[in-house]
């Protein structure tokens, strides 16, 4: 598709679970975005890529929050014992190198941890 | 403090009336500002960029203004249609080509018939 693909679109585990979100940017992007978003909160910063490479991944709020970008399009946020309060949408967004800096987001995927 | 606030938290207004959001900063240096739409279980959508030397932009029924003297934006929407409930984030970008984007928490505007 032309846009950013988030899957899944939905996930409900258990407390104690591991979790993999995976975003599938726009083709040509290099700058990739995860952010998290509580209900009623505007979107919070997690991880920034540029390329491979996670330029600023000082959002990440515990060393359980891990993501990848190995070849530089298709990126992996994973979290690791799962905890009630990783409860929310996880949004991806991308941005090309050049240009006005607009980001791009998927639709997000819901994390529900029970 | 590099802070972006917005004001009201919600607002209900009747379809076909007018309404204006407001977006207060402090980040520095300021290289543009952005609002984005986001309707209930989507991702945001940019409306429109401010650049530091513009006053006002419009984008069909959506017109923003930036004073970058006070560090003020706001968004005016004319004649609201049912489909303009969505929350709209003022999210501002503090340095060209580097990770410095501020969110705010966004305007939850709700259009009633």
């Amino acid at each position: 598709g032309a846009g950013v693909s988030q899957t899944p679109s939905n996930k409900v585990t258990e407390k104690g679970k591991y979790v993999e979100l995976r975003c599938d940017p726009i083709s040509g992007h290099t700058a990739l975005y995860w952010y998290r978003q509580s209900l009623g909160q505007g979107p919070e910063f997690l991880i920034y890529f540029q390329g491979t490479g996670a330029a600023d991944d000082s959002g990440l709020p515990n060393d359980r929050f891990f993501a990848v970008r190995p070849e530089g399009s298709v990126s992996t946020l994973k979290i690791q014992r799962t905890e009630r309060g990783d409860s929310a949408v996880y949004l991806c967004a991308s941005s090309p190198s050049k240009g006005t800096g607009e980001l791009f987001f998927g639709e997000g995927s819901r994390l529900t941890v029970l | 403090k590099n802070q972006v606030e917005q004001s009201p938290q919600s607002l209900i207004i009747l379809e076909g009336k007018n309404c204006t959001l407001q977006c207060n900063y402090t980040v520095s240096p300021f290289s543009n500002l952005r609002w984005y739409k986001q309707d209930t279980g989507r991702g945001p959508v940019s409306l429109t960029i401010m650049t530091f030397s513009e006053n006002t932009k419009s984008n069909g029924r959506y017109t923003a203004t930036l004073d970058a003297d006070t560090k003020q934006s706001s968004l005016h929407i004319t004649a609201s249609q049912l489909s303009d409930s969505a929350s709209y984030i003022c999210v501002v970008s503090g340095r060209t080509g580097a990770n410095n984007l501020f969110f705010g928490t966004g305007t939850r505007l709700t259009v009633i018939p």
